[in-house]
């Protein structure tokens, strides 16, 4: 099982809607990644954080420690922003604290 | 930039045949991994290695084999080749442990 959950699976939004996909883990954990990956099939780095939010471009990254709840935002979606979005966790005792453990991602498609 | 090269691309192999996948990056990362991602499932560690000599199982090691004799080359071996064994390969390095990866664009493997 595993211990990254996130939700929705899947996500179509109309452009310009503000998009949230929820990530949660199951122990604590020393830092969340972000990550993106292109239709391509071509994976880059988005956000690690450990505490509160942070913010590029349109996107913006929170994290719950208490929770154990990650949440991405996408603020004025545009087609473009179609892609998976991956969450993962690092550290903690199932973790490790050089490795990822990584969600099955939520894949977005934004329709103009 | 060159980042994380990945070769070959795509390549189909048969059963019980052997193949080496080629990874290398030029940032002077000192920890490199090698992931398989199979439809609708997380990314899963095969491999990594935190400096040239060094290298360790991850989640799902079996039938696959690594080395790392330079900083900049981590290649991954399959010996024989299984249908299992059909995936998306991606390459990753990271300056240190836990930071955000940089990853190659991957290897879409079919074993027939």
């Amino acid at each position: 099982k595993n211990e990254v959950e996130q939700s929705p699976q899947n996500l179509t939004a109309q452009e310009g809607e503000f998009i949230t996909i929820n990530c949660s883990y199951s122990v604590g954990i020393s830092a969340l990644h972000w990550l993106q990956q292109h239709p391509g099939g071509g994976i880059v780095s988005l956000f690690m954080l450990s505490s509160g939010k942070k913010k590029h471009g349109r996107l913006i990254a929170t994290i719950n420690i208490q929770e154990k709840h990650s949440s991405l935002h996408i603020t004025a979606s545009h087609p473009r922003d179609s892609a998976v979005y991956i969450c993962a966790a690092l550290g903690g005792p199932n973790f490790g604290n050089e490795k990822l453990t990584f969600g099955t991602g939520t894949r977005l498609t934004i329709i103009p | 930039n060159a980042g994380v090269t990945q070769t070959p691309k795509f390549r189909i192999l048969k059963i019980g045949q052997s193949m080496t996948l080629q990874c290398t990056q030029d940032m002077n990362h000192n920890y490199m991994y090698w992931y398989r991602q199979d439809p609708g499932m997380g990314l899963k560690l095969i491999y990594y290695s935190v400096g040239a000599g060094i290298t360790d199982k991850g989640e799902v090691p079996n039938g696959y084999n690594v080395s790392r004799s330079t900083t900049e080359d981590f290649p991954l071996r399959l010996e024989l080749a299984a249908p299992s064994q059909t995936s998306v390969y991606f390459c990753a390095s990271s300056y240190l442990g836990g930071q955000p990866q940089h990853f190659g664009d991957g290897t879409r493997l079919s074993i027939l």
